[in-house]
C-alpha cells in the first residue's frame, strides 16, 4: 500500500497570506495525486487533480504542483471560506489519503 | 447538475449489518465507477473500495475483505455498499463519490455521507 504523508498536521495563516501544504507518498505516484477541501459537516470537495489541473469553479489561488513522491498544494491569498482541512490522495495504485492539514487562522 | 445523494444515518447494534445508498444523477452511470469512503468521528479519510458500474467488478480495501459488498442497480443509478459484522470502530460518516471506471482517478462528486452509528 502507498503511504500519503502530509504536513504540517496544523498550519495557522492569517487571511490574504500565503499557505503552503506538503505531501508526500512513500513510492512514486507519477502525476496521479488529487487534493480535495473539506469543511466541518461537509463532505470533501475536489480541488486539484493530476497533481496540477484545477477541478471545475475552483479558483485560481489554488494552484498544486509536484510529481513522483513530492507535491505542494498552494493558497497564493487565504481567504475566509480557505479555512478547512486538506487532504491528498493518490490513485496510482488503487486510492489511499494523506491524513490531513488543517489549515486554521493564525 | 451531477449529483450523488446517499440514505439516511442508521444506528446498529454491535454484529448487525447496514447497507447504504448512493443515487446518482446528471451524467451516464455506467461509464463511471463509485467508491466509498469512510470517516470515523474527528478521524481522516479511508478508502473503502470500488465498483465499476459498467461491469459491476470491485475492489476492496484489504482490512474490510470479507466483511463490505458493493454493488450497483443500473435501472435506478443506484450504488450499494453493505458492511456486515458491524463493529464499533465501524462508526463513521460513509461516503460515496463517483471515480474512474476501471478503478483509478479523483473523486467528484461525493455523495453528502450517511453517518452509521454503531451502539448496543
Amino acid at each position: 500500500e502507498i503511504v500519503m504523508t502530509q504536513s504540517p498536521a496544523t498550519l495557522s495563516v492569517s487571511p490574504g497570506e500565503r499557505a503552503t501544504l506538503s505531501c508526500r507518498a512513500s513510492q512514486s505516484v507519477s502525476s496521479n495525486l488529487a487534493w480535495y477541501q473539506q469543511k466541518p459537516g461537509q463532505a470533501p470537495r475536489l480541488l486539484i487533480y493530476g497533481a496540477s489541473t484545477r477541478a471545475t469553479g475552483i479558483p485560481a489561488r489554488f494552484s498544486g504542483s509536484g510529481s513522483g513522491t513530492e507535491f505542494t498544494l498552494t493558497i497564493s491569498s487565504l481567504q475566509s471560506e480557505d479555512f478547512a482541512v486538506y487532504y491528498c490522495q493518490q490513485y496510482n495504485n488503487w486510492q489511499t489519503f494523506g491524513q490531513g492539514t488543517k489549515v486554521e487562522i493564525k | 447538475q451531477v449529483q450523488l445523494v446517499q440514505s439516511g444515518a442508521e444506528v446498529k447494534k454491535p454484529g448487525a449489518s447496514v447497507k447504504v445508498s448512493c443515487k446518482a444523477s446528471g451524467y451516464t452511470f455506467t461509464s463511471y465507477g463509485i467508491s466509498w469512503v469512510r470517516q470515523a468521528p474527528g478521524q481522516g479519510l479511508e478508502w473503502m473500495g470500488w465498483i465499476s458500474a459498467y461491469n459491476g467488478n470491485t475492489n476492496y480495501a484489504q482490512k474490510l475483505q470479507g466483511r463490505v459488498t458493493m454493488t450497483t442497480d443500473t435501472s435506478t443509478s443506484t450504488a450499494y455498499m453493505e458492511l456486515r459484522s458491524l463493529r464499533s470502530d465501524d462508526t463513521a460518516v460513509y461516503y460515496c463519490a463517483r471515480g474512474g471506471v476501471v478503478g483509478l482517478g479523483w473523486f467528484d462528486p461525493w455523495g453528502q455521507g450517511t453517518l452509521v452509528t454503531v451502539s448496543s
